[in-house]
């Protein structure tokens, strides 16, 4: 019954490699976000979407690149992938302002060797 | 800008004890939102509780129980009798009215020792 779905779920790619991480939704919900998780640090913000081909930077998103095109994507890519990129990434989703909270996909574990 | 602080890095505790995880938040609106997230050893995130600004009533779900006091710009999270499957990294997170973005804490690893 998940309504957001992510994928791949783990690569392992080498340094200097594109990369992209796929995030689906089938909630129609406007808002769509990636994070990095990384020990020490929390949820970092990547990227955001407000909607189709409307994207925002967030706090790291040096390296980074996102696209929408559809409602129901949200496309992260890594242009030429580095070690320091090695994390997991969570997409997020929510239907509205900060009210209605945020659901989160199950996460892809990235490894850039 | 928006800041939360979890000072708390790890705490352990043995089976059936009380634990509070401490949350410090920084804002400058007048109308934002704090949530609480769990994420188990399985990795994905469970939402707990959402709490706007305007409600300091604490709330209480079963052995859980939050404090949220403006004064302090705490919300802290208490669980009561603490089980091993409560086991997890617990965040804390804030978003401000209309910024349309979650900020984390850096989360605090619980262990819970039977």
């Amino acid at each position: 019954d998940a309504g957001i779905t992510q994928s791949p779920r783990h690569k392992v790619t080498e340094t200097g490699t594109p990369v992209t991480l796929r995030c689906h939704q089938t909630e129609n919900h406007r808002y769509m976000y990636w994070y990095r998780q990384d020990p020490g640090h929390g949820l970092r913000l990547i990227h955001y979407s407000y909607g189709v081909k409307d994207t925002d930077k967030g706090e790291v998103s040096d390296g980074y690149s996102v696209s929408r095109s559809k409602t129901e994507d949200f496309l992260l890519t890594l242009e030429s992938a580095t070690s320091s990129q090695t994390s997991v990434y969570f997409c997020a989703i929510s239907e509205g302002h900060s009210p209605y909270g945020y659901t989160f996909g199950s996460g892809t574990r990235l490894t850039v060797v | 800008a928006q800041k939360v602080t979890q000072a708390q890095t790890e705490i352990s505790v043995v089976e059936k004890e009380d634990v509070t995880l401490d949350c410090v938040y920084e804002t400058r609106d007048t109308t934002y939102y704090l949530f609480w997230y769990k994420q188990p050893p399985s990795g994905e995130l469970v939402f707990l509780i959402r709490r706007n600004s305007f409600d300091e009533q604490n709330e209480i779900s079963g052995r859980y129980s939050w404090n949220f006091q403006k004064s302090t710009s705490s919300f802290n999270f208490t669980i009561t009798a603490s089980q091993v499957v409560d086991s997890a990294v617990y965040f804390c997170a804030l978003s401000e009215q209309g910024a349309q973005k979650l900020v984390f804490g850096q989360g605090t690893r619980l262990t819970i020792n039977p």
